[in-house]
């Protein structure tokens, strides 16, 4: 497999469930990414991930807990989500955070919905 | 704050015409700016970016894109549309850790 995969690609829970997202890239960068895809709003950055280190949070609910094994993996852990925290979920990386030319690698998503 | 700004939110061109997509950022310093497009259902691909040098930029896919540092600018362009070149299209500014991402504009293709 080549570049960054999210599992899974459609999410259905409920308000009281706990369920994961995982992101897998293969590209060999050290850094790696959440961004939440809402409608009619620009993309949000959640997460940022350096060498299995969390660099930045950015005033993201505690109800979204993120996990960064390795620099290969990264998990967004969900629990007692809200209907509003439907949207697409994206992981990216890119080879180095703290620099400005940030060129990003996108994962293809995954579609939660919070019922 | 840096941000980015996408004035048209959807735009429809006719196959075989000709595209430009605006963007407007700010930021103080020299910005790295970027263009992506999204298709249904899928992650973001890059298009072409910015870092220095030559104002015009080259992408994929036939795309273009101009740094206007006076008009704080960085448009899209492609000569000829194509049916499969309906997607939405995001244009961003990399700042320190990450990207900002504009809200996005829509561009359907009519034939």
């Amino acid at each position: 497999e080549t570049g960054v995969t999210q599992t899974p690609r459609h999410l259905v829970m409920g308000m009281t469930n706990k369920k994961s997202l995982k992101c897998e890239q293969h590209l060999g960068h050290n850094a790696m990414y959440w961004y939440k895809q809402s409608a009619k709003k620009p993309l949000e950055l959640m997460f940022v991930y350096s060498l299995e280190e969390r660099v930045e949070n950015n005033s993201v609910p505690s109800r979204f807990s993120p996990e960064c094994p390795n620099s290969s993996h990264l998990f967004l852990h969900l629990h007692t989500l809200q209907p509003e925290d439907s949207a697409l979920y994206l992981c990216a990386s890119s080879q180095e955070v703290g620099v400005v030319s940030t060129e990003a690698f996108f994962g293809q998503g995954t579609r939660l919905t919070v019922v | 704050a840096q941000s980015v700004t996408q004035p048209d939110i959807h735009i429809t061109v006719s196959e075989g015409a000709s595209l430009e997509l605006r963007c407007n950022y700010s930021y103080g310093a020299t910005p790295y700016l970027f263009w992506y497009v999204q298709s249904p259902g899928q992650g973001l691909q890059l298009l072409l970016k910015y870092f220095s040098g030559d104002t015009l930029v080259q992408g994929i896919k036939g795309f273009e894109a101009e740094f206007k540092r006076s008009q704080s600018s960085f448009n899209l362009r492609k000569p000829s549309v194509h049916w499969s070149d309906a997607a939405e299209y995001f244009c961003a500014v990399g700042r320190g850790t990450a990207l900002i991402f504009g809200k996005g504009t829509t561009l359907s293709v009519s034939s």
